[in-house]
């Protein structure tokens, strides 16, 4: 099947910095790729739809300025957590569409301290 | 809106166990139901799927059957193995977007 990658897998950083997170579809091209969030023992949370060459959809509650999504490439979506603070840790997860199909990456463990 | 709403766990089990994990839905329109599996330290994986009602959605084992009736999808195995360890969860499909149930955990002990 169809392979997503994620990169870094976990990351700390200092609470002010910037964080940039990458997925990447491995064997196939994705026009559009989604940003989810996952709370401990939690559902993943639909954060934005982000459509090669064009800007990204944000979810309602989502600040668009906080959470930068770049898809410049048809496997290629990034995710810049801004001036990040402690309450932004969590789990971000990817997922790249196929078809009807969503293939989702292994996530990245994101700590702010 | 849509959402999804899922038996919460965790669930313990030896195996050859029959399991059930209930998940109903509140959707507007003609939704696609999921099942995903997502094994520890790795990514969600599509289990099965239902595209309209009265779909059967099977895999590994696994069916569930799209209930519109009932506003339905129950995840159901005959037998569990050890290697079923995992967090299930169910999700609901509109216009290419997944709204995901909260997860239910399921362990199976030998």
């Amino acid at each position: 099947g169809a392979v997503v990658s994620q990169h870094p897998s976990r990351v700390i950083c200092k609470s002010g910095t910037s964080v940039k997170i990458e997925c990447r579809s491995l064997d196939f091209q994705a026009t559009t790729m989604f940003w989810y969030r996952q709370f401990p023992k939690q559902s993943l949370m639909l954060m934005a739809t982000s459509n090669e060459g064009s800007k990204a959809t944000y979810e309602q509650g989502v600040e668009k300025d906080k959470f930068l999504i770049n898809h410049a490439s048809l496997t290629l979506s990034t995710l810049t957590v801004t001036s990040a603070h402690p309450e932004d840790s969590s789990f971000y997860i990817c997922s790249a569409r196929e078809d009807e199909e969503q293939f989702f990456g292994p996530g990245t463990r994101l700590t702010v301290l | 809106g849509n959402s999804v709403t899922q038996m919460e766990g965790p669930v313990t089990l030896s195996e050859e166990a029959f399991l059930t994990i209930n998940c109903t839905y509140t959707a507007t329109g003609y939704p696609s139901l999921f099942w995903y599996v997502q094994y520890p330290g790795e990514g969600l994986q599509l289990l099965l799927k239902a595209t309209k009602a009265d779909d059967k959605g099977s895999n590994k084992g696994f069916e569930a059957t799209y209930r519109k009736e009932t506003t339905s999808f129950h995840l159901e195995k005959g037998s569990v193995q050890v290697s079923d360890s995992a967090v299930y969860f169910c999700a609901l499909g509109y216009d290419y977007k997944l709204s995901f149930g909260a997860g239910t955990t399921v362990t199976v002990r030998a």
